[in-house]
């Protein structure tokens, strides 16, 4: 099956700074997510982002489906945007089957 | 987007027994999805719910052990069988279909489950 890989695992920054997640992704795919995952467990969508780039507020994300990755881009962070950050792709025959990287875990200090 | 209640969030089960999770979706969606994350790790999918016939089961997971119904486009369930403390995890349903981007997921609350 498809393979993710989330870079990098884990980071930490103070207020105010910027950012940037991978995602590197091993076959094409129809669609990508970025989701954070806040401390209660809420998985919240960010992004869907098949391919191209999309803008929300601080956040941004770009997919270049034909090198396979996907980048999610933070400015100017607040101690809010700390948790879980999960990329998830559908392969091509996967039907709607997400599968998920390992997770970027952001800690965000005042 | 769609609105996904999950009962119950969570509980706190002895081994041994079996816990029913509910999904319910305000709006009626094409495809239903149970995903399991355990403590620390990130999301498995376990199976596709299929509305009118049996749930596809993904490696790993049997029917047996994770019994899934999904009666209607709204509202599916799934069983966690003769529980033991590995179940301890987080169980989230997802759903497509539900916004514009035709294939998008939008996930439930989630139900915590550790098992004694």
């Amino acid at each position: 099956g498809i393979q993710v890989e989330q870079s990098p695992p884990d980071l930490i920054l103070q207020e105010g700074a910027n950012s940037t997640l991978r995602c590197n992704f091993s076959d094409s795919v129809n669609n990508l997510q970025w989701f954070h995952q806040n401390p209660w467990g809420q998985l919240i969508n960010l992004f869907y982002i098949p391919s191209g780039t999309k803008q929300n507020g601080r956040l941004s994300a770009t997919t270049v489906a034909t090198e396979r990755y996907s980048l999610l881009y933070i400015s100017s962070s607040q101690t809010t945007d700390s948790g879980v950050y999960f990329c998830a792709v559908e392969g091509g025959t996967s039907y709607g089957k997400l599968t998920f990287g390992q997770g970027t875990i952001l800690t965000v200090h005042p | 987007s769609a609105v996904i209640s999950q009962k119950p969030s969570r509980d706190i089960c002895q081994r041994g027994t079996s816990l029913t999770i509910q999904c319910q979706v305000d709006s009626q969606v094409t495809m239903m999805f149970w995903y399991r994350q355990q403590p620390g790790q990130s999301l498995t999918l376990i199976a596709t719910a299929n509305q009118g016939s049996e749930a596809t089961y993904e490696s790993g997971f049997v029917i047996d052990k994770f019994p899934i119904s999904r009666p209607n486009l709204t509202f599916s369930t799934l069983t966690v069988s003769n529980m033991s403390p590995e179940d301890s995890s987080i169980y989230l349903c997802s759903v497509e279909g539900a916004s514009g981007e035709y294939n998008e997921q939008f996930f439930g609350p989630g139900t915590r489950l550790t098992v004694l």
